[in-house]
């Protein structure tokens, strides 16, 4: 069946460091694409999407690349700082009537500082 | 606004029990959502709703029942509450034609 699913199920970045955080979709029917942040004993929350249409979206610290070949999505943080420690989701969907969200495993990423 | 409410935020349940989970949100969202999370898994959708009087099952709807009456609020019921149901529960919502949803801050429940 259809999954979205990310490599790592753990990343440990240094402070001051970037981050990458990736995520492999296979429904190629996907073209919309969200990355939430989870922070411990929180929500997740918005940080950034992405449409099939581009290859790149930039927002503050954050930049998402989407690879439809391969059907790969990143995640970059720059300047990785200790807030940044959470579970990060991507999600993706087929954008349509009825259409829901689809989301991926989870990873932690915990910043040492 | 204060977004997504929910409560409880914790709960412990026994075997065979019932209980509603409450959901409200103040950003006139039509559309509402309710999520399971459990350790290692992605969000499994439960039950959403596109409108006051209007819900629709998710992936895992099995033993649970929703409710619209309002646009604000949107309860998950558990009429007979089994140990596969402990999980971190989520509230969301989002406008019509929108993806990007904003989520609760969560209910852990357990079963025992």
């Amino acid at each position: 069946g259809e999954s979205v699913g990310l490599h790592l199920p753990t990343l440990s970045v240094q402070e001051g460091d970037n981050s990458i955080i990736n995520c492999a979709y296979s429904n190629s029917a996907s073209d919309y694409f969200i990355w939430y942040k989870q922070e411990s004993g929180k929500g997740p929350q918005f940080i950034i999407d992405i449409r099939s249409n581009m290859d790149k979206r930039q927002g503050q610290r954050v930049t998402v690349l989407l690879n439809k070949t391969v059907k790969h999505l990143s995640l970059q943080i720059a300047a990785t700082q200790p807030g940044d420690s959470a579970v990060y989701f991507c999600a993706e969907i087929r954008t349509g009537a009825n259409s829901k969200l689809t989301f991926g495993k989870g990873i932690t990423l915990s910043v040492r500082p | 606004n204060t977004g997504v409410t929910q409560t409880p935020k914790f709960r412990i349940l026994k075997i065979g029990q019932s209980m509603t989970l409450q959901c409200t949100q103040d950003m006139n969202h039509n559309y509402m959502y309710w999520y399971r999370q459990d350790p290692g898994m992605g969000l499994k959708l439960i039950y959403y709703s596109v409108g006051a009087g209007i819900t629709d099952k998710g992936e895992v709807p099995n033993g649970y029942n929703v409710s619209r009456s309002t646009t604000e609020d949107f309860p998950l019921r558990l009429e007979l509450a089994a140990p596969s149901q402990t999980s971190v529960y989520f509230c969301a919502s989002s406008y019509p034609g929108a993806y990007e949803q904003y989520f609760g801050p969560g209910t852990r429940l357990t079963v025992t």
